[in-house]
């Protein structure tokens, strides 16, 4: 199993602004990701977290706007650039230890984000 | 590309009644299935999961059976707690190539238990 700890929890931002989100597994995992959940909605995949490289963005998301790194196997970095209220949501980070497609995944608690 | 579409909340129980969410998925493949819960103020835990057709999974009394034949992941529980209220989502993963293993997620569905 993995625990993930996310910060900060929760942090209403000034529109124009930047926002970095940390995400700390306390064991080495295979893969980590990023979602996001908009109120009432279900959660989109941003990307994967690719240790030592760029980032796999999915469709919709761009490096420049998602910034992303992770710089080992533990720990990764989401940052929300020139942030509008359209990006308000919980941005959420996951992680899996293994490849097998039935591999289970963990997320962290979130982090609710209030764009004002 | 995969979809899991999974039933509209909110659901209203009251203690001990008989609880059903049903999900439907699409895929072009052999996915795994999952339910994730996310209980108020936390993030996703997994449920219970399936790999394989005719699989059940079950966990803290909650069942769900992989019906290839109807592409259906419903999830059951005989009598549901106060404890049970939560958001449940769908979810499915299949590989989809070059190491990637995407999860769908359904668009969850909240579940309200009253004493």
């Amino acid at each position: 199993s993995a625990v993930i700890s996310q910060k900060p929890s929760r942090d209403i931002c000034q529109r124009g602004t930047s926002l970095t989100i940390q995400c700390q597994v306390d064991s080495q995992v295979t893969m980590m990701f990023w979602y996001r959940q908009q109120p009432g909605q279900s959660l989109t995949l941003i990307a994967t977290a690719n240790q030592g490289s760029e980032a796999t963005y999915e469709s919709g998301f761009v490096i420049d706007k998602f910034p992303i790194s992770r710089p080992n196997l533990t720990f990764s970095t989401l940052t929300v650039s020139n942030m509008s209220p359209e990006d308000s949501s919980i941005y959420l980070c996951s992680a899996r230890t293994g490849l097998q497609v039935g591999t289970e995944a963990f997320f962290g608690q979130g982090t609710r984000l209030t764009v004002v | 590309g995969n979809s899991v579409t999974q039933m509209e909340g909110p659901v209203t129980l009251s203690e001990e009644a008989f609880l059903t969410i049903n999900c439907t998925y699409t895929a072009t493949g052999y996915p795994s299935l999952f339910w994730y819960v996310q209980y108020p103020g936390e993030g996703l835990q997994l449920l219970l999961k399936a790999t394989k057709a005719d699989d059940k999974g079950s966990n803290k009394g909650f069942e769900a059976t992989y019906r290839k034949e109807t592409t259906s992941f419903h999830l059951e529980k005989g009598s549901v707690q106060v404890s049970d209220s939560a958001v449940y989502f769908c979810a499915l993963t299949e590989y989809s190539g070059a190491g990637s293993y995407q999860l769908t997620f359904g668009k969850g569905t909240k579940l309200s238990v009253i004493p």
